[in-house]
């Protein structure tokens, strides 16, 4: 059973970064999937951030990829998500996912929330 | 704005059937894309539902069940319970977004 866990700090000043990291345990990141970060606003719905392979192959969603990078350790079996210049509006639980066949997920993290606030 | 339209909320009776529509384009559905469904429950993160427009993974009810014709999906859950509370998003590939897009979700009330 594959299990993931999204780590980091809860809160980020506005203008700074946030990082994240997913840890993998029960699966391989170099398994032949792609790794996704997906985050939802307060009460608001699901956005689609970005993904990444194991050789390090990065597709990110236009409206974030100028402050989106995202990595892949496969030493210690995790991917990170790094997002700059950060405002109130990048407020989100932030979850991790497993992509299989056609772009779906099926495995998520349990999601952390991070506030932008000073 | 999201690159799926789903209606904001349904509601139905237990025992009853719903069904929650899911509007796509040329860009995403329409170009043949597969539809996945999600199960949110509150305070805990997606779960996979349907997969590959009308695929359950193991576990998940005979109950659900998708379809999928031109630019739209639908999800249809029959013999409603009061567990099947929750939200529920529709999600397809985009070639305008180059990647996974969500509807905006669909809050079910079961009366």
């Amino acid at each position: 059973q594959v299990q993931l866990q999204e780590s980091g700090p809860g809160q980020v000043k506005p203008s700074g970064t946030l990082s994240l990291t997913c840890g993998v345990s029960g699966g391989s990141v170099t398994s032949t999937h792609w790794w996704s970060w997906v985050r939802q606003p307060p009460g608001k719905g699901l956005e689609w951030i970005g993904e990444i392979y194991y050789t390090g192959t990065t597709n990110y969603n236009p409206s974030l990829k100028s402050r989106v990078t995202m990595s892949i350790d496969k030493s210690k079996n995790q991917f990170s998500l790094n997002l700059y210049s950060v405002t109130a509006a990048d407020t989100a639980i932030y979850y991790c996912a497993r992509e299989v066949s056609a772009w779906s997920f099926d495995y998520w993290g349990q999601g952390t929330l991070v506030t932008v606030s000073s | 704005q999201s690159v799926l339209t789903q209606p904001p909320s349904v509601s139905g009776a237990p025992g009853q059937r719903v069904t929650i529509s899911c509007t796509g384009s040329s860009s995403n559905i329409g170009a043949g894309y597969h539809v996945h469904w999600y199960q949110q429950l509150p305070g805990t993160a997606p779960k996979l539902l349907i997969y590959g427009n009308n695929n359950r993974p193991s576990g998940v009810p005979d109950r659900f069940s998708g379809s999928k014709s031109g630019t739209s999906a639908s999800l249809a859950i029959t013999g409603l319970q009061a567990e099947d509370e929750a939200d529920y998003y529709c999600q397809s590939y985009d070639n305008n977004v180059g990647g996974p897009a969500f509807g905006g979700g669909t809050k079910l009330t079961v009366l």
